[in-house]
């Protein structure tokens, strides 16, 4: 079954530590994004990417980072420039829109939880 | 920018009653896509339903359907027969139709089913 996989479920990074975030998608979907849910904060869009190699800031990206050298993956690290990490993280991916067809809505993980040691 | 309101943080409802969580939006576009997601205790987020704005015709999902008002910019979400696996955060979101078409959502609304 095409899906959505991220790990770990659960991550704890130290004082001053980066960390990484997995996100892997076999849906063969364009476009990957990372949300950070805070409680009643809803979900916040970090950084997004629409093509391989290329990726674009959301609402929240500062101390944060991401790559995409892949199509099917786009990891998230959490860099120590980040004073507030502790969030639960979800990544999700779409296929693109095309002017005057259906827009395909987004597919989740099943989310990364980072606390603070 | 376009944005999402959801000004019931939190809803009650009995078993078996009918439920409708409230949904404002704002934006400039005439053609667009409205969702409502539901997220359970398990935080996985699913699609429960979608309207496209350029249709009239209000989308339906077995137990889950929309009134989307075009005019007053209002997408509301009504559940009927509610079941206790219907307990979870639900997200309005709003998207465009453009290429560059992020996904906006408003903070939610949890729903609690009394049994």
């Amino acid at each position: 079954d095409g899906g959505i996989t991220q790990s770990p479920k659960y991550l704890f990074r130290k004082e001053g530590q980066n960390v990484t975030l997995s996100c892997e998608q076999n849906l063969n979907h364009d476009a990957m994004y990372w949300y950070r849910q805070d409680p009643g904060q809803g979900l916040r869009l970090i950084y997004y990417s629409q093509i391989v190699n290329d990726f674009q800031k959301g609402d929240i990206a500062e101390g944060y980072s991401v790559s995409r050298e892949k199509k099917e993956s786009f990891p998230l690290t959490v860099t120590s420039a980040q004073k507030n990490p502790t969030a639960f993280y979800l990544c999700a991916s779409s296929t693109l829109s095309v002017i005057g067809t259906v827009n395909q809505p987004q597919h989740f993980g099943d989310g990364t939880r980072l606390s603070i040691l | 920018a376009q944005t999402v309101t959801q000004s019931q943080p939190e809803m009650s409802v009995q078993e078996a009653e009918t439920v409708t969580l409230s949904c404002t939006y704002d934006t400039s576009e005439s053609d667009y896509y409205l969702f409502w997601y539901k997220q359970p205790p398990s935080r996985q987020m699913i699609l429960v339903i979608r309207q496209e704005a350029y249709k009239q015709q209000n989308a339906t999902e077995n137990r889950f359907s929309v009134n989307f008002q075009k005019a007053a910019k209002s997408f509301s979400l009504k559940i009927s027969d509610s079941q206790l696996g219907d307990a979870a955060m639900y997200f309005c979101a709003y998207s465009s139709m453009n290429r560059d078409d992020k996904i906006i959502f408003g903070k939610g609304t949890r729903l609690h089913i009394l049994p």
